[in-house]
C-alpha cells in the first residue's frame, strides 16, 4: 500500500489530452515539493516534472504537472504511442518517520 | 553531464549482506549540493526509496528499512555504496542509484537486477 495514491491504469487515443493524480495527506504533498517520473518499459525512471510545475531541459510542453491541497496531477496533451508507460508521482514526507515516498504507479495506454 | 552506473553482485543468498556499488562519472562526488541516492523496484512493483547521503555525509535511510541499511560515500573512488544486510526473497528488485538535486531524482542509473536466492 503506497502512501501517495495514483489509479493503477488510464487510456486514452493517440492526439488527446490524459491526466493522473496523486493523491496524499497534508504531511506530503500538502508541504512539499511534487515530482513526476515517466518509466518506459524495461528502462529506468526518467524525471519529467520537479517543484510541482516545472519541467527539466528536454521535456517538452505537452507535459505539465499542477498541485492543489494535498494532490497533485500530471497532464499529457498531444498523446502520442511513445507516451505509453508507467509514470509514478514522488515527495518528501515530513512525518515523524521523514523519508521520500512514491505512489503506486499509472499504467498509461495509448489506444 | 554527470552519468550514475551501478555494479554488484546479481544474485544474493537469504541472510547475507547485498552490497552494490554506483560509479560517477562526469563530475565529483565531492561537489555540489547532492543527495546520493539508491532506489529500488521489486518485480512487477512500484518504486521504493532506500535512502540517501548528503555531499556533506548526512544520511537518511526509509525508515522501514532503516535497522538493515547502510549508504556511504569513497570521494577517492568517485563512488557511493549500499550494503543491506540479513536479506530476504522481498529484497529482490531493481536497484537503481540516483541524485537529487531539485528536490526531485533527476538523474538515474540504468539500474542492476539483485536476486535473493539459495
Amino acid at each position: 500500500q503506497s502512501v501517495l495514491t495514483q489509479p493503477p491504469s488510464v487510456s486514452a487515443a493517440p492526439g488527446q489530452k490524459v491526466t493522473i493524480s496523486c493523491s496524499g495527506s497534508s504531511s506530503n504533498i500538502g508541504n512539499n515539493y511534487v515530482s513526476w517520473y515517466q518509466q518506459l518499459p524495461g528502462t529506468a525512471p526518467k524525471l519529467l516534472i520537479y517543484d510541482n510545475n516545472k519541467r527539466p531541459s528536454g521535456i517538452p510542453d505537452r507535459f505539465s504537472g499542477s498541485k492543489s491541497g494535498t494532490s497533485a496531477t500530471l497532464g499529457i496533451t498531444g498523446l502520442q504511442t511513445g507516451d505509453e508507460a508507467d509514470y509514478y508521482c514522488g515527495t518528501w514526507d515530513s512525518s515523524l518517520s521523514a523519508h521520500w515516498v512514491f505512489g503506486g504507479g499509472t499504467k498509461l495506454t495509448v489506444l | 553531464q554527470v552519468q550514475l552506473q551501478e555494479s554488484g553482485p546479481g544474485l544474493v543468498k537469504p541472510s547475507q549482506t547485498l552490497s552494490l556499488t554506483c560509479t560517477v562519472s562526469g563530475g565529483s562526488i565531492s561537489s555540489g549540493d547532492y543527495y546520493w541516492s539508491w532506489i529500488r523496484q521489486p518485480p512487477g512493483k512500484g518504486l521504493e526509496w532506500i535512502g540517501y547521503i548528503y555531499y556533506s555525509g548526512s544520511t537518511y535511510y526509509n525508515p522501514s528499512l532503516k535497522s538493515r541499511v547502510t549508504i556511504s560515500v569513497d570521494t577517492s573512488k568517485n563512488q557511493f555504496s549500499l550494503k543491506l544486510s540479513s536479506v530476504t526473497a522481498a529484497d529482490t528488485a531493481v536497484y537503481y542509484c540516483a541524485i537529487n538535486r531539485m528536490d526531485a531524482f533527476d538523474i538515474w542509473g540504468q539500474g542492476t537486477m539483485v536476486t535473493v536466492s539459495s
